[in-house]
């Protein structure tokens, strides 16, 4: 069964900690996605790739940043988190297309980052 | 880019109704995605359409790209159906590799 798997499911971190949130996927999909969900808000874009070691800021990229060093891992960095960080963290993955069709769009089953 | 709204934002039912839930949007598309997302957890894709109707088990989706309108339909409702659906859509000619989300609407069936 094909799918994105994130690598905690609950994540409890102090003000001012560095933390990685890591999503792979086993689908060979080129397009990797960041969201953050948030009563009311929805979900929001972080950042996304299209490719290995390429990342374009989505609407929302203050405070993070990201790494995707190969095909099938997108990395999500908070280089020193705060309170209104906390939210649930949601990883999805496409196929790469020409247009605007989205073949195979998975999500993960999400994060819950607490940051106290 | 596309602007996406889906009513109603919440809706409570009995065991058996029929559920209808509608998503409209601005900037014409050439796909929509219904998703499913149960309290707590991770979300689900349940249909990608282009047109037409498409029909998984009692779940019907269907589109109208004219008139920039979908709907999600359960027949047969039952409790574990509950759960917050979600529509989205490609994020417009600059934002062909994005998708937008609805606000989703959070449907409850009650026994």
């Amino acid at each position: 069964d094909v799918k994105v798997t994130q690598s905690s499911r609950y994540l409890v971190k102090r003000t001012g900690e560095k933390v990685f949130l890591e999503c792979v996927q086993d689908m060979d999909h080129e397009n990797m996605f960041w969201y953050r969900q948030d009563p009311g808000l929805g979900l929001r874009l972080i950042y996304f790739s299209y490719d290995v070691k390429m990342k374009e800021k989505g609407d929302i990229p203050e405070g993070y940043s990201v790494s995707r060093e190969k095909k099938e891992r997108f990395s999500l960095i908070l280089e020193s988190a705060s309170t209104n960080q906390t939210s649930m963290y949601l990883c999805a993955s496409s196929l790469r297309t020409g247009g605007s069709w989205y073949y195979g769009y998975t999500f993960g089953s999400g994060t819950r980052l607490t940051v106290v | 880019k596309n602007e996406v709204e889906q009513s109603p934002q919440n809706l409570t039912a009995q065991e058996g109704e029929f559920i209808t839930i509608n998503c409209s949007y601005s900037v014409g598309i050439s796909a929509l995605h219904w998703l499913q997302q149960h309290p707590g957890g991770g979300i689900v894709s349940l249909f990608m359409l282009s047109s037409g109707k498409k029909k998984h088990g009692r779940l019907i989706a269907t589109i109208n790209i004219q008139e920039k309108h979908s709907s999600l339909h359960i027949t047969a409702s039952h409790p574990r159906d509950s759960a917050v659906y979600i529509c989205a859509v490609p994020g417009g000619i600059q934002g062909a590799q994005k998708l937008v989300f609805g606000q989703g609407t959070r449907l409850t069936i009650n026994p």
